[in-house]
Protein backbone atom coordinates (compact mmCIF):
# COMPACT_ATOMS: atom_id res chain seq x y z
CA UNK A 1 0.00 0.00 0.00
CA UNK A 2 0.44 3.81 -0.07
CA UNK A 3 3.42 4.26 2.11
CA UNK A 4 4.36 8.25 3.72
CA UNK A 5 7.34 8.49 6.12
CA UNK A 6 8.26 11.59 7.93
CA UNK A 7 11.91 12.54 9.47
CA UNK A 8 12.20 13.30 12.22
CA UNK A 9 10.24 11.35 14.16
CA UNK A 10 10.84 13.61 17.17
CA UNK A 11 13.16 16.77 17.47
CA UNK A 12 13.90 18.92 20.62
CA UNK A 13 15.36 22.44 20.11
CA UNK A 14 16.28 25.56 21.30
CA UNK A 15 13.48 28.85 21.68
CA UNK A 16 14.20 30.68 18.19
CA UNK A 17 16.07 28.16 16.50
CA UNK A 18 14.15 26.52 12.94
CA UNK A 19 13.43 23.30 12.92
CA UNK A 20 12.85 21.34 9.85
CA UNK A 21 10.52 18.15 9.07
CA UNK A 22 10.61 16.52 5.74
CA UNK A 23 7.59 14.00 4.46
CA UNK A 24 7.92 11.61 1.43
CA UNK A 25 5.63 9.36 -0.18
CA UNK A 26 7.95 6.08 -1.03
CA UNK A 27 6.06 4.40 -3.14
CA UNK A 28 3.64 6.18 -5.01
CA UNK A 29 3.65 10.07 -6.51
CA UNK A 30 2.20 12.53 -4.13
CA UNK A 31 0.09 15.21 -6.12
CA UNK A 32 -0.99 16.73 -2.97
CA UNK A 33 0.52 16.93 0.71
CA UNK A 34 -1.22 18.18 3.97
CA UNK A 35 0.38 19.04 7.34
CA UNK A 36 -0.93 18.92 10.14
CA UNK A 37 -0.86 19.68 13.87
CA UNK A 38 -2.13 18.21 16.88
CA UNK A 39 -1.61 19.05 20.42
CA UNK A 40 -2.08 16.81 23.00
CA UNK A 41 -5.30 15.42 23.51
CA UNK A 42 -6.93 17.12 20.45
CA UNK A 43 -7.84 16.60 17.14
CA UNK A 44 -6.12 16.66 14.06
CA UNK A 45 -5.52 20.34 12.57
CA UNK A 46 -5.37 21.29 8.92
CA UNK A 47 -2.22 23.53 8.70
CA UNK A 48 -1.68 23.75 4.89
CA UNK A 49 -2.28 22.04 1.59
CA UNK A 50 0.92 21.96 -0.62
CA UNK A 51 0.44 20.75 -4.74
CA UNK A 52 4.10 20.31 -6.29
CA UNK A 53 5.78 22.88 -7.80
CA UNK A 54 3.33 25.59 -6.46
CA UNK A 55 2.74 27.85 -3.41
CA UNK A 56 1.22 25.83 -0.24
CA UNK A 57 -2.29 27.55 0.80
CA UNK A 58 -2.41 28.09 4.29
CA UNK A 59 -5.35 27.87 6.29
CA UNK A 60 -6.81 30.90 8.48
CA UNK A 61 -4.43 31.52 11.56
CA UNK A 62 -1.58 29.77 9.91
CA UNK A 63 1.38 31.97 9.88
CA UNK A 64 3.09 31.37 6.59
CA UNK A 65 6.04 33.28 7.27
CA UNK A 66 6.61 31.25 10.55
CA UNK A 67 5.40 27.68 8.81
CA UNK A 68 7.28 27.65 5.68
CA UNK A 69 6.29 24.85 3.27
CA UNK A 70 8.60 23.46 0.23
CA UNK A 71 6.66 20.60 -2.56
CA UNK A 72 9.95 20.22 -4.83
CA UNK A 73 8.99 17.58 -6.17
CA UNK A 74 6.21 14.84 -6.84
CA UNK A 75 7.69 12.99 -3.87
CA UNK A 76 8.86 15.37 -0.83
CA UNK A 77 7.31 18.23 0.91
CA UNK A 78 9.14 20.08 4.11
CA UNK A 79 7.99 22.45 6.90
CA UNK A 80 10.07 23.80 8.60
CA UNK A 81 9.39 26.24 11.58
CA UNK A 82 11.02 29.16 12.05
CA UNK A 83 11.99 31.40 15.23
CA UNK A 84 10.45 28.26 17.17
CA UNK A 85 8.91 28.95 20.32
CA UNK A 86 7.51 26.64 23.44
CA UNK A 87 4.00 27.38 21.83
CA UNK A 88 5.53 25.36 18.93
CA UNK A 89 5.80 22.43 20.53
CA UNK A 90 2.94 19.73 19.03
CA UNK A 91 2.26 16.91 17.17
CA UNK A 92 3.42 17.62 13.33
CA UNK A 93 1.86 15.03 10.81
CA UNK A 94 1.74 15.28 7.14
CA UNK A 95 0.09 13.25 4.65
CA UNK A 96 -0.24 13.19 0.36
CA UNK A 97 -2.42 11.88 -1.82
CA UNK A 98 -1.91 11.07 -5.76
CA UNK A 99 -3.70 10.92 -8.93
CA UNK A 100 -7.62 11.21 -8.78
CA UNK A 101 -8.26 9.82 -5.29
CA UNK A 102 -9.53 11.87 -2.45
CA UNK A 103 -7.86 9.24 0.16
CA UNK A 104 -4.74 10.71 2.05
CA UNK A 105 -2.08 8.81 3.36
CA UNK A 106 -0.94 9.57 6.55
CA UNK A 107 2.71 9.79 7.96
CA UNK A 108 3.82 8.09 11.62
CA UNK A 109 4.17 12.09 12.65
CA UNK A 110 7.31 14.28 14.41
CA UNK A 111 7.21 15.12 17.65
CA UNK A 112 8.63 18.94 18.22
CA UNK A 113 9.26 19.57 21.54
CA UNK A 114 10.63 23.23 21.99
CA UNK A 115 12.82 24.10 25.14
CA UNK B 1 -19.36 24.60 5.99
CA UNK B 2 -18.22 21.04 6.59
CA UNK B 3 -17.90 19.34 10.07
CA UNK B 4 -17.64 16.42 11.68
CA UNK B 5 -19.19 15.70 15.32
CA UNK B 6 -17.82 12.82 17.40
CA UNK B 7 -20.18 13.42 20.85
CA UNK B 8 -19.02 11.23 22.76
CA UNK B 9 -15.68 12.01 24.06
CA UNK B 10 -14.47 8.96 25.84
CA UNK B 11 -16.01 5.31 25.83
CA UNK B 12 -15.90 3.16 28.28
CA UNK B 13 -16.64 -0.40 27.77
CA UNK B 14 -15.43 -4.12 29.16
CA UNK B 15 -13.29 -6.12 26.95
CA UNK B 16 -15.89 -8.34 24.85
CA UNK B 17 -17.98 -6.42 24.84
CA UNK B 18 -19.77 -4.69 21.84
CA UNK B 19 -19.27 -0.90 21.11
CA UNK B 20 -20.67 2.20 18.75
CA UNK B 21 -18.68 5.26 18.19
CA UNK B 22 -20.72 8.18 16.76
CA UNK B 23 -20.04 10.25 14.10
CA UNK B 24 -21.96 12.63 12.56
CA UNK B 25 -21.20 15.13 9.67
CA UNK B 26 -22.27 17.98 8.19
CA UNK B 27 -22.11 18.76 4.26
CA UNK B 28 -24.26 20.01 1.78
CA UNK B 29 -22.50 17.30 -0.87
CA UNK B 30 -21.66 14.15 -1.07
CA UNK B 31 -18.71 12.86 0.96
CA UNK B 32 -16.27 10.56 1.37
CA UNK B 33 -16.04 9.30 4.86
CA UNK B 34 -12.92 7.56 7.40
CA UNK B 35 -12.35 6.11 10.53
CA UNK B 36 -8.80 6.00 11.42
CA UNK B 37 -7.97 5.12 14.79
CA UNK B 38 -4.47 6.37 17.10
CA UNK B 39 -1.99 5.19 19.63
CA UNK B 40 -0.55 6.82 21.82
CA UNK B 41 2.43 9.15 20.26
CA UNK B 42 1.88 7.22 16.71
CA UNK B 43 0.37 8.71 13.32
CA UNK B 44 -3.39 7.61 11.93
CA UNK B 45 -4.14 4.09 10.92
CA UNK B 46 -6.80 3.89 8.76
CA UNK B 47 -9.69 1.48 9.98
CA UNK B 48 -12.38 1.77 7.14
CA UNK B 49 -13.52 3.88 4.64
CA UNK B 50 -16.62 4.85 2.67
CA UNK B 51 -15.98 6.25 -0.71
CA UNK B 52 -19.38 4.51 -2.88
CA UNK B 53 -21.40 1.38 -3.19
CA UNK B 54 -22.29 -0.41 -0.44
CA UNK B 55 -23.45 1.74 3.05
CA UNK B 56 -22.06 -1.29 5.24
CA UNK B 57 -18.83 -0.87 5.37
CA UNK B 58 -16.25 -3.91 6.50
CA UNK B 59 -12.76 -2.61 8.06
CA UNK B 60 -9.83 -3.84 9.61
CA UNK B 61 -9.09 -5.59 13.25
CA UNK B 62 -12.89 -6.52 13.43
CA UNK B 63 -14.70 -2.85 12.98
CA UNK B 64 -17.23 -2.20 10.15
CA UNK B 65 -19.29 1.23 10.00
CA UNK B 66 -22.67 2.10 8.06
CA UNK B 67 -23.16 5.43 6.12
CA UNK B 68 -26.80 6.57 6.58
CA UNK B 69 -27.43 9.79 4.81
CA UNK B 70 -30.42 10.42 5.63
CA UNK B 71 -28.77 10.89 9.19
CA UNK B 72 -25.54 12.58 7.98
CA UNK B 73 -23.89 9.94 9.92
CA UNK B 74 -21.43 7.08 9.77
CA UNK B 75 -20.68 5.40 13.66
CA UNK B 76 -18.27 2.80 13.92
CA UNK B 77 -19.08 -0.92 15.58
CA UNK B 78 -17.34 -3.96 16.79
CA UNK B 79 -19.34 -6.38 18.24
CA UNK B 80 -16.15 -7.51 20.65
CA UNK B 81 -13.89 -5.34 21.97
CA UNK B 82 -10.08 -5.97 23.26
CA UNK B 83 -7.64 -4.81 25.35
CA UNK B 84 -6.10 -4.11 22.19
CA UNK B 85 -8.60 -1.81 21.34
CA UNK B 86 -8.06 1.13 23.31
CA UNK B 87 -7.00 4.05 21.94
CA UNK B 88 -8.06 7.68 19.99
CA UNK B 89 -10.31 7.23 16.99
CA UNK B 90 -11.22 10.13 14.78
CA UNK B 91 -13.86 10.45 12.10
CA UNK B 92 -12.86 12.13 9.05
CA UNK B 93 -15.03 13.37 6.07
CA UNK B 94 -13.88 14.79 3.07
CA UNK B 95 -16.33 16.75 -0.12
CA UNK B 96 -16.52 14.61 -3.21
CA UNK B 97 -15.34 16.97 -6.48
CA UNK B 98 -14.22 19.89 -4.14
CA UNK B 99 -10.81 19.71 -5.59
CA UNK B 100 -9.23 20.70 -2.16
CA UNK B 101 -9.26 16.99 -1.01
CA UNK B 102 -9.07 18.80 2.31
CA UNK B 103 -9.83 16.46 5.52
CA UNK B 104 -12.48 17.86 8.30
CA UNK B 105 -11.72 15.76 11.63
CA UNK B 106 -13.97 15.25 14.51
CA UNK B 107 -12.78 15.91 18.00
CA UNK B 108 -12.20 12.21 18.68
CA UNK B 109 -13.21 9.46 21.23
CA UNK B 110 -10.88 7.61 23.53
CA UNK B 111 -12.01 4.42 23.91
CA UNK B 112 -11.03 2.61 27.05
CA UNK B 113 -11.17 -1.50 27.14
CA UNK B 114 -11.82 -2.46 30.68
CA UNK B 115 -10.71 -6.20 32.01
Amino acid sequence: GAVVSQHPSRVICKSGTSVKIECRSLDFQATTMFWYRQFPKQSLMLMATSNEGSKATYEQGVEKDKFLINHASLTLSTLTVTSAHPEDSSFYICSARGGSTNEQFFGPGTRLTVL
Amino acid sequence: AQSVTQLDSQVPVFEEAPVELRCNYSSSVSVYLFWYVQYPNQGLQLLLKYLSGSTLVKGINGFEAEFNKSQTSFHLRKPSVHISDTAEYFCAVSDRGSGTYKYIFGTGTRLKVLA
